[in-house]
């Protein structure tokens, strides 16, 4: 299986709710990332995760919150977003080390309204 | 993290081979040199990647110039399924294994 999974796929929130991405991968790969990707422009990185510790975070505002609660699973927390988060958000893990591949998910198309 | 030049688009036609370059300057001596490309409506999708020597997979094949300041991926014989965007990235080994997208190239394949 060399599938990662993100739900929802689709997600429309106004700008006080707060609500969660979800991505999973049972790959057994112990690195996984959130990208953020406007339209039309290359995906940027948010955050790293290496066995289940955040190891990067590329100067994301507090309003993301991300979590990875066991080897399998990502979370985003998300609260208070403005209207310029709207955007793909995609999910990938790998083996840890620069020679491995990442694995995308489709993502979850976020609009903030 | 090394800087990358790669055309904004390319044109193809279909069953013909094509050649995606890519400049990578900057690049050091331990960054592996890595190719994803991007179909409409989906995550990126690995491609292929090396470090010194040529690679060949069942997708394309990548050589790497000798000094390794630029890289060609190529598509033996193009198919609309190729119809993409193709990022050249290179990696650091000493930066948590991120992935740095750059503009890429829009690749469209003429039937």
């Amino acid at each position: 299986d060399t599938e990662v999974t993100q739900t929802p796929k689709h997600l429309v929130m106004g700008m006080t709710n707060k609500k969660s991405l979800k991505c999973e991968q049972h790959m057994g790969h112990r690195a996984m990332y959130w990208y953020k990707q406007k339209a039309k422009k290359p995906p940027e990185l948010m955050f790293v995760y290496s066995y289940e510790k955040l190891s990067i975070n590329e100067s994301v505002p507090s309003r993301f919150s991300p979590e990875c609660p066991n080897s399998s699973l990502l979370n985003l927390h998300l609260h208070a977003l403005q209207p310029e988060d709207s955007a793909l958000y995609l999910c990938a893990s790998s083996q840890r080390g620069v020679s491995y591949e990442q694995y995308f998910g489709p993502g979850t198309r976020l609009t903030v309204t | 993290d090394a800087k990358t030049t790669q055309p904004n688009s390319m044109e193809s036609n279909e069953e013909e081979p094509v050649h995606l370059p890519c400049n990578h300057s900057t690049i050091s001596g331990t960054d592996y040199i890595h190719w994803y490309r991007q179909l409409p409506s989906q995550g990126p999708e690995y491609v292929i990647h090396g470090l010194t020597s040529n690679v060949n997979n069942r997708m394309a094949s990548l050589a790497i110039a000798e000094d390794r300041k630029s890289s060609t991926l190529i598509l033996h014989r193009a198919t609309l399924r190729d119809a993409a965007v193709y990022y050249c990235i290179p990696r650091p080994y000493n930066q948590g294994g991120k992935l740095i997208f750059g503009q890429g190239t829009e690749l469209s394949v003429k039937p």
